[in-house]
């Protein structure tokens, strides 16, 4: 399957610092990744939906201007974490799906390894 | 509001035993459906999905799962647990009205004892 790599893999920041996260597509483009954050033991919840060349679209309760998205390339997503504090502290995930290689729309959607965020 | 239910949160086998984890969703459209599983220390691996067609999909492993659509189920089951299936197991449905996002169930954990 298509591979999505995020870096880094783990972060430790200070508390009111910033955290960039990358998410890229090493085999096809993605016109649209996905972020989500898994606490420990439960589930993942979508953040944002970040769209190539556009505004991310945000899920309900989700700062926007905490957590900055920017998607420049159809391989490149970004996330950063602005001003983190201690409840920042979480597990990230994006995927990404190739729409490209399907005529119908519907393909799977594949992750990266995620990114271990711990604010001190 | 969509959403994503799966019934067992922690589940504990002996190997060889028989699993069945079930998943419904809540959305009258169509959709597409998958489970993923989540190893120790890993990331994210697609087990099957499910798009259209037969409603019986298998997938890697031995894992199998069946879409009813009376139902709003997409249970997953495999006939005989190995040790190494122990994992966390994530249900998941697109929605194929909006944006293409998955929607998680909170998953389950599956401790195969051996």
């Amino acid at each position: 399957g298509a591979v999505v790599s995020q870096h880094p893999s783990w972060v430790i920041c200070k508390s009111g610092t910033s955290v960039k996260i990358e998410c890229r597509s090493l085999d096809f483009q993605a016109t649209t990744m996905f972020w989500y954050r898994q606490f420990p033991k439960q589930s993942l919840m979508l953040m944002a939906t970040s769209n190539e060349g556009s505004k991310a679209t945000y899920e309900q309760g989700v700062e926007k201007d905490k957590f900055l998205i920017n998607h420049a390339s159809l391989t490149l997503s970004t996330l950063t974490v602005t001003s983190a504090h201690p409840e920042d502290s979480s597990f990230y995930i994006c995927s990404a799906r190739d729409y490209l290689g399907s005529s119908s729309g519907n393909t799977e959607a594949f992750f990266g390894q995620g990114t271990r965020l711990t604010v001190v | 509001a969509q959403s994503v239910s799966q019934h067992n949160h922690h589940v504990i086998l002996s190997e060889a035993a028989s699993l069945e984890l079930g998943c419904n969703y809540s959305y009258g459209g169509t959709v597409n459906l998958f489970w993923y599983v989540q190893y120790p220390g890993q990331h994210l691996q697609l087990l099957l999905k499910y798009f259209s067609g037969d409603p019986l999909v298998k997938g890697i492993k031995g894992f199998e799962a069946e879409f009813i659509k009376s139902k709003f189920s997409f249970n997953l089951r495999k006939p005989s647990v190995q040790w190494s299936d122990t994992a966390e197991y994530f249900c998941a449905v697109n929605v194929l009205s909006n944006t293409g996002k998955l929607i998680f169930g909170q998953g389950t954990t599956l401790q195969v004892k051996p």
